[in-house]
């Protein structure tokens, strides 16, 4: 089955470490997302990347990097900049139609 | 700029009531238009879209129709079940039916339905 995986689905960390969660898609879209959903919240885009090697800033960036070496695969790494790292993220590919399909999403916290 | 703007939540129903969220968009040119569901604990999953003016996307009985007169996508579905409890957004591509672009969402609507 095609779809978009997310690992892992619950995560720990303590403040000040760096933690990257992985997210693979099997669709062969080239376009795929990462945003972040806080409690009672909407979705706020984080980076977004349309081909491989290559990746834009979305608009809450600050405190977040990317890699995109392989069409497959778009870890988000979140870095001990990022203030208040605890959340649900959410990571997404795309049909060149502009639908998203999203991966179950993997819930980060910190203390 | 491109915006999304959803009914307030939450939506409380009782099993086989009708269901309208009210979503109003505010983008230029000829975006396409997204239903989302999110089930607790959940990634977003996909429930419709339309891409032009007067097109009505529909899927598990839910529906809703792309007015370009009234820059509106209501969702309705005739008869909720208790199934259908989730939280529902709204999403626009303001680059429509031919490029990635980048989707803007509503700030989400909770739905629950009580037997």
């Amino acid at each position: 089955d095609g779809g978009i995986t997310q690992s892992p689905k619950y995560l720990f960390r303590k403040e000040g470490q760096n933690v990257t969660l992985s997210c693979e898609q099997n669709l062969n879209h080239d376009a795929m997302y990462w945003y972040r959903q806080d409690p009672g919240q909407g979705l706020r885009l984080i980076y977004y990347s349309q081909i491989v090697n290559d990746f834009q800033k979305g608009d809450i960036a600050e405190g977040y990097s990317v890699s995109r070496e392989k069409k497959e695969s778009f870890p988000l790494t979140v870095t001990s900049a990022q203030k208040n790292p605890t959340a649900f993220y959410l990571c997404a590919s795309s049909t060149l139609q502009g639908e998203q399909y999203f991966g179950p999403g993997t819930r980060l916290t910190v203390t | 700029g491109n915006s999304v703007t959803q009914m307030e939540g939450p939506v409380t129903l009782s099993e086989e009531a009708f269901l309208t969220i009210n979503c109003t968009y505010t983008a230029t040119g000829y975006p396409s238009l997204f239903w989302y569901v999110q089930y607790p604990g959940e990634g977003l999953q996909l429930l419709l879209k339309a891409t032009k003016a007067d097109d009505k996307g529909s899927n598990k009985g839910f529906e809703a129709t792309y007015r370009k007169e009234t820059t509106s996508f209501h969702l309705e579905k005739g008869s909720v079940q208790v199934s259908d409890s989730a939280v529902y957004f709204c999403a626009l591509n303001p680059l429509g039916g031919t490029s990635y672009g980048k989707l803007t969402f509503g700030q989400g609507t909770i739905l629950t339905v009580h037997p």
